[in-house]
């Protein structure tokens, strides 16, 4: 079975720093961009950051650019988002995504279970 | 930035037929980028319903259905059932943003 289970949420000041782990398991992560994906209370789902199998193509959303790092150890089949300078406006649960291609189109499939960040002071 | 654009809230007695839709610009939908869609139940994460616009992965039942225009998308749910209420969502990809988007969410309420 397909699973994306996320760690290392909580609460954390304005100006502060966390690294959020994604383990996966039941498929070869190397052969999959993965991407980081956000919903604040109340609000519509929004695209963080994008990472290709082998590390070389990487894209952020532009209000993360600069603060937000996505990396990935495929030995360790684990996704990670090391997010510094949060702002009151980064709380949201944060979700670890695999996203599946086809022709000139890509989808996300499957969603992790989410892990819950909230910025304040 | 861009955002596709759905309508907050539909509702629909047990059995009868809803839609949603998802409305894009040239940028998005109107350039040629396919509309998935994704089922959200209360206090779970978001689960693909439908990608490429009209094709349902395995598990989804066919009373789901999309279909698409040159700017717009729609997600269809035929036989509404009490299971079926959640919040939907669309998402494609915005060339001018270089980035994925979403709609802006859909709640379904089964009466």
């Amino acid at each position: 079975e397909v699973q994306l289970v996320e760690s290392g949420g909580g609460l954390v000041r304005p100006g502060g720093s966390l690294r959020l782990s994604c383990a996966a398991s039941g498929f070869s992560l190397s052969k999959y961009t993965m991407t980081w994906v956000r919903q604040a209370p109340g609000k519509r789902l929004e695209w963080v950051s994008s990472i290709s199998g082998s590390s070389s193509n990487i894209f952020y959303t532009r209000s993360v650019q600069g603060r937000f790092s996505i990396s990935r150890d495929n030995a360790k089949s684990s996704l990670y988002l090391q997010m510094d300078s949060l702002r009151v406006e980064d709380t949201a649960v944060y979700y670890c995504v695999r996203v599946k291609a086809g022709a000139g189109t890509a989808w996300f499939d499957p969603w992790g279970q989410g892990t819950l960040i909230s910025v304040s002071s | 930035q861009s955002v596709l654009t759905q309508p907050p809230s539909v509702s629909g007695a047990p059995g009868q037929r809803v839609t949603i839709s998802c409305t894009g610009s040239s940028s998005d939908i109107g350039a040629g980028y396919d509309v998935h869609w994704y089922q959200q139940l209360p206090g779970t994460a978001p689960k693909l319903l439908i990608f490429a616009n009209t094709n349902r992965p395995s598990g989804v039942p066919d009373r789901f259905s999309g279909s698409r225009t040159a700017t717009s998308a729609s997600l269809a749910i035929s036989g509404l059932q009490a299971e079926d209420e959640a919040d939907y969502h669309c998402q494609s990809y915005d060339s001018s943003l270089s980035a994925y988007v979403f709609g802006t969410g859909t709640k379904v309420t089964v009466l």
